[in-house]
């Protein structure tokens, strides 16, 4: 079964910090799908990048990067120069395809990191 | 903005009765899906439709019920409701049915059983 692990809970930082994220996960399968969503204290969930198992390149967007490593399982988030916007719980997921003669789609979800960013 | 939406976005109903949350995915997916969102439960899969067909089915109680209607909006019932069911009702959508589809999601239906 799989599995999405972000330990910390909660991050504190003042402005213009540099900040990371932590999601480790777990797997049976070669190919797989992980996923960083947003969630501002609005409610919504707001997709901001994802990553295919094949391919492990880094990818940067402006003050955020990602860190995939397939040899520990994780896929880190860093955000460069916090800001007060950044603050909102962040989670980290992870798609499988479901075994059956039709494949569906099913996120799994890490218990998400509330980001405080102060000014 | 995701493209796709939520109606009602707050709702407040009494233990016992039932709900009918309605979501409307992005324009061209053909894919959708519910998530439940809970303080105790986190963001659990509770089902998946795929043009009218259900694809996957996640942790849904049987007292909960979802169609996927031929114009593709989706419809998720929630009966005989319970103080616990209170909760973030998320629908989302994609293009695929499989994981090469990356999953939008809506702003959310915010259900509080009293």
């Amino acid at each position: 079964a799989q599995k999405v692990t972000q330990a910390q809970t909660e991050i504190s930082v003042v402005e213009k910090e540099d900040v990371t994220l932590d999601c480790v996960y777990e797997t049976r399968d070669t190919t797989y799908y992980l996923f960083w969503y947003k969630q501002p204290p609005s409610g919504e969930l707001v997709f901001l990048i994802r990553r295919n198992s094949f391919d492990e390149q880094n990818e940067i967007s402006g003050r955020y990067s990602w860190n995939f490593q397939k040899s520990t399982s994780s896929f880190n988030f860093t955000i460069t120069a916090s800001q007060v916007v950044d603050s909102a719980v962040y989670f980290c997921a992870l798609s499988e395809a479901i075994s059956n003669n039709n494949a569906g789609n099913m996120l799994t979800f890490g218990g998400g990191t509330r980001l405080m960013v102060k000014p | 903005d995701s493209g796709v939406t939520q109606t009602p976005k707050h709702l407040i109903t009494a233990t016992g009765q039932r709900v009918t949350l309605r979501c409307s995915p992005r324009s061209g997916d053909l894919s959708v899906y519910w998530y439940q969102q809970s303080l105790d439960q986190g963001l659990q899969f509770l089902i998946q439709y795929y043009n009218g067909e259900e694809r996957a089915k996640g942790n849904i109680l049987e007292r909960f019920s979802a169609q996927q209607f031929p114009d593709l909006h989706s419809e998720l019932n929630l009966s005989s409701l319970e103080l616990g069911d209170s909760a973030l009702y998320f629908c989302a959508s994609s293009t695929l049915a499989d994981p090469r589809g990356t999953i939008y999601f809506g702003e959310g239906s915010w259900l509080t059983v009293v």
